[in-house]
């Protein structure tokens, strides 16, 4: 399969524990995107890289949101002292250019 | 504000009826509107619009672009059970290099036998 991965796909936590994501984007896509979705909602734009470069955050990503693609290949996102409201669907998406390819997103529900 | 507005949120039909779901947006530095499917899981891709007045058509599945009047529509003709899925509009107006994508809420379509 040469799709996005992401890894895991659910993950249940207890408030105030730290959970780190993981995307594995299409080989030859150089933008890898992260997305929030939640319950009757389409996504909500979060972050964006540019092969290693992250060249924007959304005001929604708080300071306890990281993420990082050391290599300009895998991405990660990672959420310190989770908080019940950030239960969601969190997406990766990637692209050459203007067209995104949405991985099946990780789920997470913090207790 | 929402900028990018679809309409109905939600919409049930009967296999063999045809749909047109509403993309609305108001924005600044339009650049493209891309149509999603999602089931329970990722939006797959349906369709890229850039151009006003140019159909773009894959099976059952068409949409078109107004840029004057600032909307979309997506088309299914002769609805199956396994179009139920929600259905989401996103545009990118970003600018620059980054084509993020600001979605709508989505329209919920049930397709029953």
């Amino acid at each position: 399969d040469t799709g996005v991965s992401q890894d895991p796909r659910h993950k249940i936590t207890k408030r105030g524990q730290n959970v780190t994501f993981r995307c594995d984007p299409i080989s030859e896509h150089n933008r890898l995107y992260w997305y929030r979705q939640t319950l009757g909602q389409g996504p909500e734009f979060l972050t964006y890289f540019q092969n290693e470069a992250q060249l924007e955050k959304s005001r929604l990503l708080s300071d306890r949101f990281s993420a990082e693609r050391p290599k300009g290949s895998f991405s990660t996102l990672e959420i310190q002292r989770t908080e019940q409201g950030d239960s969601a669907m969190y997406l990766c998406a990637s692209s050459s250019k203007g067209t995104q390819y949405f991985g099946p997103g990780t789920r997470l529900l913090v207790l | 504000e929402d900028k990018v507005v679809q309409s109905p949120l939600s919409l049930v039909v009967h296999e063999g009826d045809t749909v047109t779901l509403n993309c609305s947006y108001e924005v600044t530095n339009f650049r493209s509107l891309l149509w999603y499917k999602q089931e329970k899981k990722a939006p797959t891709f349906l369709f890229m619009l850039t151009s006003s007045g140019i159909e773009k058509k894959s099976g059952r599945l068409s949409s078109i672009l107004d840029k004057k009047e600032l909307f979309s529509i997506l088309n299914i003709t002769a609805t199956q059970t396994g179009d139920s899925a929600v259905y989401l509009c996103a545009v990118d107006y970003s600018g620059g290099s980054n084509y993020k994508l600001t979605f709508g809420k989505g329209t919920l379509l049930t397709v029953n036998p």
